[in-house]
C-alpha cells in the first residue's frame, strides 16, 4: 500500500462544475496536508493547506479533512479549463515542523470548454 | 526577486557519467530538498537537509549524493551508480517554524540519459 495515494485519474469535467479530488494516506501520525497544482513540465505550486478536521475555502478551492477516515479531499468550484492540470496530494510525515511530506502520484484534471 | 533557482533546466548525460545539479535559493529557508518525478508519477525524497553540513537519506537516495556547505546551496549529484537516471529533478526549500513543512519548488531539471 502506498502511504499517499490518489486516483491518477484524468478526472475530466465540465467548465463551470465542481472537480472533486480524492486522497487517502496510511500514516495515522500524519497531520499537515496540501494539494499542490502542477502544469505539464512545470514545477509544482502550492494552493491549498489543511490542519484540522472539517473545511477550510480559499476561494473556489476547499480542502476536506477527515482524520478518522484519511481521508483528504480538494474540491474546486466553478472549474475553468485553467484548472486543467494535475494535482498533487503531499502529507507530513510524522509530526513536527520538520516531517518530510510524501506526495501521492497525482490526479490529472481536465476542465472542458 | 526570492526564490529558488536551478540549473541546468535540461542536461543530457552519457551511460558511466556523473553529473551534478545546482540548486539555490535566497529565500533564508533552513530545510532543503530534493525530489525526483518520473512521468506520471509523484515525487519522491532523494536527500534532505535541515541545517549547514548536515543531510539524510530520503526514500530513494541510491546512486545519489548531496552536500550542504552554504544555506543557499544544495546541489546533487547523480552518479553513475544510478541505475535509470532519467527524470525531472525538483529541488525544494522551506523555513521550519512551528506548524506545517510548506515547500517551495524550483523549476526543475530535466535530465535525460542517452
Amino acid at each position: 500500500q502506498k502511504e499517499v495515494e490518489q486516483n491518477s485519474g484524468p478526472l475530466s469535467v465540465p467548465e463551470g462544475a465542481i472537480a472533486s479530488l480524492n486522497c487517502t494516506y496510511s500514516d495515522r501520525g500524519s497531520q499537515s496536508f496540501f494539494w499542490y497544482r502542477q502544469y505539464s513540465g512545470k514545477s509544482p505550486e502550492l494552493i491549498m493547506s489543511i490542519y484540522s478536521n472539517g473545511d477550510k475555502e480559499d476561494g473556489r478551492f476547499t480542502a476536506q479533512l477527515n482524520k478518522a477516515s484519511q481521508y483528504v479531499s480538494l474540491l474546486i468550484r466553478d472549474s475553468q479549463p485553467s484548472d486543467s492540470a494535475t494535482y498533487l496530494c503531499a502529507a507530513q510525515r510524522g509530526s513536527g515542523n520538520t516531517g518530510k511530506l510524501i506526495f501521492g502520484q497525482g490526479t490529472t484534471l481536465q476542465v472542458k470548454p | 526577486d526570492g526564490g529558488i533557482t536551478q540549473s541546468p533546466k535540461y542536461l543530457f548525460r552519457k551511460e558511466g557519467q556523473n553529473v551534478t545539479l545546482s540548486c539555490e535559493q535566497n529565500l533564508n529557508h533552513d530545510a532543503m530538498y530534493w525530489y525526483r518525478q518520473d512521468p506520471g508519477q509523484g515525487l519522491r525524497l532523494i536527500y534532505y537537509s535541515q541545517i549547514v553540513n548536515d543531510f539524510q537519506k530520503g526514500d530513494i537516495a541510491e546512486g545519489y549524493s548531496v552536500s550542504r556547505e552554504k544555506k543557499e546551496s544544495f546541489p546533487l549529484t547523480v552518479t553513475s551508480a544510478q541505475k535509470n537516471p532519467t527524470a525531472f529533478y525538483l529541488c525544494a526549500s522551506s523555513l521550519i517554524r512551528s506548524g506545517a513543512n510548506v515547500l517551495t519548488f524550483g523549476a526543475g531539471s530535466r535530465l535525460t540519459v542517452l
